[in-house]
């Protein structure tokens, strides 16, 4: 089955860190670029950072620049984001979502495939 | 930064036609996407490309783009498509979304 499976999610205080992951599954992970796209409870969403298929590009934004950290390793079909100094207004379901631009040097700018989704909550 | 806009929340009675906008600076100049939430789940991709459907969308959803404004539009909507929609178009190498518009099939 494709799926994408985010895990890792969990409630930390504010300034804290946490490393969320996503596990791919029944397409070929490193043909892909991927993104993580967060929902603030009640609100709409938003896309944080994107990597290309190879890593060689990552992109962010504002908001989360020099805080976030999006990184993958093909080998374990995986997608990570490492998040520091985490603020209350990170709180939100964060979900990854794929590019279906298979294989290309360009995304296609569009997500065909979403994960479930893994709730952080930033709270003292 | 880029904006998108969308209306908070839309309501169509069932059968009629439902009309979602987005808008933005001359958004004719990029690609719109609109995906389907339904409640508690994960977006789905329902148009791509301002006017595409993915195989298994039905043809009651359709979508164009033109000048600062693209439009979802639901013919014959049905009570299966009460669920928040967002647009959504790309940005300096980042998709940027819509507040998502609120769709009440009433």
């Amino acid at each position: 089955e494709v799926q994408l499976v985010e895990s890792g999610g969990g409630l930390v205080q504010p300034g804290g860190s946490l490393r969320l992951s996503c596990a791919a599954s029944g397409f070929t992970f490193s043909s892909y670029w991927l993104s993580w796209v967060r929902q603030a409870p009640g609100r709409g969403l938003e896309c944080v950072a994107n990597i290309r298929q190879d890593g060689s590009e990552k992109y962010y934004v504002d908001s989360v620049k020099g805080r976030f950290t999006i990184s993958r390793d093909n080998a374990k079909n995986s997608l990570y984001l490492q998040m520091n100094n985490l603020e209350v207004d990170d709180t939100a379901v964060y979900y990854c979502a794929r590019d279906p631009a298979n294989g290309s040097r360009y995304p296609n700018r569009y997500f065909d495939l979403w994960g479930r989704g893994t709730l952080v909550t930033v709270s003292s | 930064s880029y904006e998108l806009t969308q209306p908070p929340s839309v309501s169509v009675s069932p059968g009629q036609t439902a009309t979602i906008t987005c808008s933005g600076d001359k958004l004719q100049t990029k690609y719109v996407s609109w995906y389907q939430q339904k409640a508690g789940q994960s977006p789905v991709l329902i148009i791509y490309q301002d006017l595409k459907r993915p195989s298994g969308i039905p043809e009651r959803f359709s979508g164009s783009n033109s000048g600062n404004t693209a439009t979802l539009t639901i013919s014959g909507t049905q009570a299966m498509d009460e669920a928040d929609y967002h647009c959504q178009a790309w940005d300096t190498s980042i998709a940027v979304f819509g507040g998502g518009t609120e769709l009440t099939v009433l």
